[in-house]
């Protein structure tokens, strides 16, 4: 089944302690991208990757980091999670950047920082 | 950035057709017109697109005005299922989400 998977679903850290959240596609896809999505703001982008080894800023990057060694994997990083980074975050990936394709979402990441 | 406005909520009742409206006065001409959705507890999911002309698939049917600074997803016929929250998003390059509209399907 084509999927994008996201681990873990559920955490619950404390301030400083640095976490990775996992994100995985089955879907050969290039473009692979993270959200965090907030209450009365909606979903927004904070790293995208057009390709293994290309990554760049989306609107908000301040206090994430990203990888993207293999094709298939774009893990979100935080080096000193904060609570202001408490969210729920999704990972999404795409065939190409193009803007008629549909993106693929993965089930989203709870995460809370205290 | 390109900019989308819908109404924050909609009720419909189950089996009958839902209009969901979006304004896209900005629109360039390259933009493309997206629709996605997102059921309680999950991702978005992708609904449909269109440029120019209207767009059918299995999940809905996409209206877009000629001057395309409006669009209409329309859902023939509503099930419990459909209630989500809808995003109607001009893919500049990049998927920008908005609020949303929350529908809500009543028996």
């Amino acid at each position: 089944e084509a999927q994008v998977t996201q681990n873990p679903r559920y955490l619950i850290t404390v301030t400083g302690k640095k976490l990775t959240v996992t994100c995985s596609q089955n879907m050969n896809h290039e473009y692979m991208s993270w959200y965090r999505q907030d209450p009365g703001l909606g979903l927004r982008q904070i790293y995208y990757s057009m390709n293994v080894e290309v990554t760049d800023k989306g609107d908000v990057p301040e206090g994430y980091k990203v990888s993207r060694k293999e094709k298939r994997n774009f893990p979100l990083i935080l080096e000193s999670p904060s609570p202001n980074q408490t969210s729920l975050y999704f990972c999404a990936s795409t065939n190409s950047g193009s803007r008629w394709n549909e993106q693929f979402f993965g089930p989203g990441t709870r995460l809370t920082v205290l | 950035d390109a900019k989308t406005t819908q109404p924050n909520s909609m009720e419909s009742n189950e089996e009958e057709p839902v209009h969901l409206p979006c304004n896209h006065s900005t629109i360039s001409g390259t933009d493309y017109i997206h629709w996605y959705r997102q059921l309680p507890s999950q991702g978005p999911e992708y609904v449909i697109h269109g440029l120019t002309s209207n767009v059918n698939n299995r999940m809905a049917s996409l209206a877009i005005a000629e001057d395309r600074k409006s669009s209409t997803l329309i859902l023939h016929r509503a099930t419990l299922r459909d209630a989500a929250v809808y995003y109607c998003i001009l893919n500049t390059d990049k998927l920008i989400f908005g609020t949303g509209t929350r529908l809500q399907v009543f028996p």
